[in-house]
């Protein structure tokens, strides 16, 4: 089945520094989304790319889908506490089964 | 107010023992998943429905079982033959098979 590998596992900032994570695939995807998870809770779903070279932006995060469709970023512009969490990507199949990556723990120095 | 719940939020086991996690959503999704999360580790999929009446074994099927026979309910049963069943267990709900998940809050399963 597909994989989905995602780096780095653990990133570690000081407050107004940038941070990026990164997902790869071996097989080319239909599609990607991103979610977050805070400390003790739940995934949320951030957003979802479709087009090769798409690129869109939420405030302060810009997520990119390669040109390929085998590869993502999120990066984050001058990160504050509140991003702190786990970043996980998905990436989908032709048949729509999404598979997530191993997250990559942000963590936040004031 | 629409949402995805699961219950309870924490449970604990024998080991032995065969459990049952549920899941309902009222968001009128047709596809629903299990994941089981460990400590530092991503989401591996056990189970995912795309349709009431039908599911399919995810990565991590052994031990575990499923049934889907309402579209708004999910449940998954932890059966004695999983080897470490502990674990943080997430379901989710998509509106199709592809589209945004929605997560549950999630059941901390401990088996000692």
């Amino acid at each position: 089945g597909q994989q989905v590998m995602q780096i780095p596992q653990y990133q570690h900032v000081q407050e107004g520094e940038d941070f990026t994570t990164y997902c790869n695939s071996s097989t080319t995807l239909s599609n990607i989304q991103w979610y977050k998870q805070r400390p003790g809770g739940h995934p949320v779903f951030l957003i979802q790319l479709v087009k090769s070279g798409e690129v869109k932006k939420q405030k302060r995060l810009t997520f990119q889908f390669g040109e390929a469709k085998k590869n993502s970023s999120l990066h984050i512009t001058a990160t504050q506490t509140t991003d702190v969490g786990t970043y996980f990507c998905a990436g989908g199949d032709n048949n729509n089964d999404m598979r997530f990556g191993a997250g990559t723990r942000l963590t936040v120095k004031p | 107010d629409g949402g995805i719940t699961q219950s309870p939020k924490y449970l604990f086991r024998k080991e032995g023992q065969n459990v049952t996690l549920s899941c309902e959503q009222n968001l009128n999704h047709d596809a629903m998943y299990w994941y089981r999360q460990d400590p530092g580790q991503g989401l591996r999929l056990i189970y995912y429905s795309q349709i009431v009446n039908d599911f399919q074994k995810g990565d991590i099927a052994e031990g575990y079982s499923v049934s889907r026979e309402k579209k708004e309910s999910f449940p998954l049963t932890v059966t004695s033959a999983q080897k470490n069943p502990t674990a943080f267990y997430l379901c989710a709900s998509s509106k199709v098979p592809g589209y945004e998940q929605y997560f549950g809050p999630g059941t901390r399963l401990t088996v000692t």
